[in-house]
C-alpha cells in the first residue's frame, strides 16, 4: 500500500532524553513536513524539506532537529532542549509544487514522563 | 508572512441542515488554499483545494468551498450535514513562490464541527 508511515504510534520519554520519531513515505514525494499539534493551537510547522539533503526551519524549530538523507525518510529528533515536548506529531509529504496537497501519516503521540 | 485564521472554535449544526466552516487567509501573492478533516487521534485527510479558476471548488464527501479574493476567505460548505461529518476541520494556505518551489504549508487552528441528530 502507498502512504506515509509514522512510528511509533505512542512514545514515552524521560526528561533530558533525546528521542527520534520516524516518518517514511513510498509516494515518491519530494517534499516532507513535520507538524506539532496541541489542543486549541492547530498544527504548527516544525521543519520542512523540499528535496533530499535540504530542509528549512518552520515556525517552532527550536529544540528539534531533522535530516533528509533519503527521499523516503524524514526523521525528527526531539532534543532535551525542547522545553515542552508532550504533543501529537504529524508528518506529511507532497509532490513538489505550490498547488499540491499534502498527505499525512497517522501521527505519533509523545509524552514526557 | 502567510497566515490562516479560523474564527470559530466550534460549529454546531443539526443533521440535514447546511453547514459553513469559516476560513480567512493572509498571504503575499496568489494563494493556494486547502481544507482537511481530522478524526480523533488520526492524521489529516485532504478534502479539497483551490488553485485557480472557478471560485466554487467541489471536494470529497459532498463538501465544497467558496474562494472570495476580495474578502480573502475560503469557507467550507456542505448543503446537508451528516452526523458522521462531526470532526475537526483545518484550513491551510501555501503562498505562490513563483519559482516552482513547494514552500511552507500553514494551517489554521482548526474548527470542531458537531452535527447533532
Amino acid at each position: 500500500d502507498g502512504g506515509i508511515t509514522q512510528s511509533p504510534k505512542y512514545l514515552f520519554r524521560k526528561e533530558g532524553q533525546n528521542v527520534t520519531l520516524s516518518c517514511e513515505q513510498n509516494l515518491n514525494h519530494d517534499a516532507m513536513y513535520w507538524y506539532r499539534q496541541d489542543p486549541g493551537q492547530g498544527l504548527r510547522l516544525i521543519y520542512y524539506s523540499q528535496i533530499v539533503n535540504d530542509f528549512q526551519k518552520g515556525d517552532i524549530a527550536e529544540g528539534y532537529s531533522v535530516s533528509r538523507e533519503k527521499k523516503e525518510s524524514f526523521p525528527l529528533t526531539v532534543t532535551s532542549a525542547q522545553k515542552n515536548p508532550t504533543a501529537f506529531y504529524l508528518c506529511a509529504s507532497s509532490h513538489r509544487g505550490e498547488n499540491t496537497e499534502a498527505f499525512f501519516g497517522q501521527g505519533t503521540r509523545l509524552t514526557v514522563v | 508572512a502567510q497566515s490562516v485564521a479560523q474564527p470559530e472554535d466550534q460549529v454546531n449544526v443539526a443533521e440535514g441542515n447546511p453547514l459553513t466552516v469559516k476560513c480567512t487567509y493572509s498571504v503575499s501573492g496568489n494563494p493556494y488554499l486547502f481544507w482537511y478533516v481530522q478524526y480523533p487521534n488520526r492524521g489529516l485527510q485532504f478534502l479539497l483545494k483551490y488553485i485557480t479558476g472557478d471560485n466554487l471548488v467541489k471536494g470529497s464527501y459532498g463538501f465544497e468551498a467558496e474562494f472570495n479574493k476580495s474578502q480573502t476567505s475560503f469557507h467550507l460548505k456542505k448543503p446537508s450535514a451528516l452526523v458522521s461529518d462531526s470532526a475537526l476541520y483545518f484550513c491551510a494556505v501555501r503562498a505562490s513562490q513563483g519559482s516552482g518551489n513547494t514552500g511552507k504549508l500553514i494551517f489554521g487552528q482548526g474548527t470542531t464541527l458537531q452535527v447533532k441528530p
